[in-house]
């Protein structure tokens, strides 16, 4: 009940197309949902994040889909580019005086020119 | 502001051994949290400090322990050092709200390598 499925593990785009990263959860206690950007070397930064009381959030080329019925939310990257190409991970987070953070496994986007 | 800093970059210890990482929040954060990051298990939680007590921790044995200062600044400690330690260990700090999720900023992490 803890986990954080994602999906898929890795991901090839050209230039210009749509990355389309999924997750799925099952504690319905996750009231947080954020999506980070990982660069080789560096670590993890946010990117965007969304409550479960709006169904999509988005922030420049980047949007949050997120379904609370079926327990899943995923990343959408619109024209996508070459240096977008890095790790995302998912995560959720408990509802209350915490900042622990459950992730997902990872998927590494790769953005060909 | 100066982002999450961590002490040292990179480290080599072998078994049995222990190793102290240092973390330094972003000026003004109270909350600091600490994860492993490995190939095979990805990011794990280890723990969280807000203003100097362990307010959460993860699914790790007791050989994994951390403190937090009065100036917000952590420290974790693992002791009797395996193999299967080698891993990026990362810091995260967030602002003193302190009753809601806030946004996680992460250091670039100390690798640690056990021989």
């Amino acid at each position: 009940q803890q986990q954080v499925k994602q999906s898929p593990q890795s991901l090839i785009v050209q230039k210009g197309g749509i990355s389309i990263i999924n997750c799925a959860y099952e504690n319905t206690a996750f009231d947080y949902f954020p999506w980070y950007q990982q660069f080789p070397g560096k670590g993890p930064a946010l990117l965007i994040a969304i409550r479960p009381d709006v169904s999509e959030k988005k922030e420049g080329r980047f949007t949050i889909s997120f379904n609370k019925s079926a327990k899943q939310f995923s990343l959408h990257i619109m024209d996508s580019q070459p240096g977008d190409s890095a790790t995302y991970f998912c995560a959720a987070s408990y509802g209350g005086a915490t900042n622990k953070l459950i992730f997902g496994t990872g998927t590494l986007l790769a953005v060909q020119p | 502001k100066a982002g999450v800093t961590q002490t040292p970059r990179y480290l080599i210890k072998t078994r049995g051994q222990q190793v102290t990482l240092s973390c330094s929040p972003i000026s003004g954060h109270r909350s600091v949290s600490w994860y492993q990051q490995t190939p095979g298990q990805g990011l794990q939680f280890l723990f969280e400090y807000f203003s100097e007590t362990q307010r959460n921790k993860g699914n790790f044995p007791g050989r994994f322990s951390g403190r937090q200062f009065s100036n917000s600044r952590s420290e974790m400690n693992v002791s009797t050092l395996e193999l299967g330690d080698s891993a990026l260990y990362l810091c995260a700090s967030s602002p003193p709200t302190g009753t809601v999720q806030e946004t996680q900023y992460f250091g670039p992490g100390t690798r640690l390598l056990v021989l």
